[in-house]
């Protein structure tokens, strides 16, 4: 079965810990996407990658680190830095970015962090 | 700032009707036009994808497309209790790497 990832579904965490959220793709798609969501908003773009080993920030990069040693595997790190953490997260692939791939999601991890 | 706009609803349908979702946009260099469903607490799907101008149908959804007057449509044919979900509408931008997402408008179908 080809899809998206992502691990752990939940996960708990107290202020001042730093967190690292999983992505995993075996769809070969060369890029991508971590977004966060939070109540009534919608979802802003966290960081992207179009290739390996090269990523760039999205529009709420401040707080949040990326890795992307290998194809499949785009790593997310929340770190203390992030001043509101508790949100969902999605991960997403695309073929490629920009029009006119379509972006697929991951089943998200919901990080609650008190 | 490149927005994209969506009525955040409820928006409440009786079932067996045609639900009737809208999108519009700021920016005209939008290419390609994205709804996504959303069930609560679950991730987004892809339902439909649309690129040009007018009608796209696939099974009971419709996409429609005017980059004229910059707006996106989804129709839903014979409504379900299962269609109940918050749809986002999405758009990119040729040359721009990121979608742009609305804020989703919240569908109840009533059995």
């Amino acid at each position: 079965d080809g899809g998206i990832t992502q691990s752990p579904k939940y996960l708990f965490r107290k202020e001042g810990q730093n967190v690292t959220l999983s992505c995993e793709q075996n769809l070969n798609h060369d890029a991508m996407y971590w977004y966060r969501q939070d109540p009534g908003q919608g979802l802003r773009l966290i960081y992207y990658s179009q290739i390996v080993n090269d990523f760039q920030k999205g529009d709420i990069a401040e707080g949040y680190s990326v890795s992307r040693e290998k194809k499949e595997s785009f790593p997310l790190t929340v770190t203390s830095a992030q001043k509101n953490p508790t949100a969902f997260y999605l991960c997403a692939s695309s073929i490629g970015t920009g029009a006119p791939y379509e972006q697929y999601f991951g089943p998200g991890t919901r990080l609650t962090v008190t | 700032q490149k927005e994209v706009e969506q009525n955040s609803g409820p928006l409440s349908v009786p079932e067996g009707a045609i639900a009737s979702l809208n999108c519009t946009y700021s920016d005209r260099g939008s290419q390609s036009f994205f709804w996504y469903r959303q069930y609560s607490g679950k991730s987004p799907e892809l339902i439909m994808s649309i690129y040009s101008n007018g009608d796209k149908e696939d099974g009971r959804f419709t996409a429609q497309l005017n980059k004229a007057s910059q707006y996106v449509s989804l129709l839903i044919r014979d409504s379900q209790p299962s269609d109940s979900a918050t749809y986002l509408c999405a758009v990119n931008y040729l040359g721009n790497e990121k979608l742009t997402f609305g804020t989703g408008t919240r569908l109840t179908i009533i059995p």
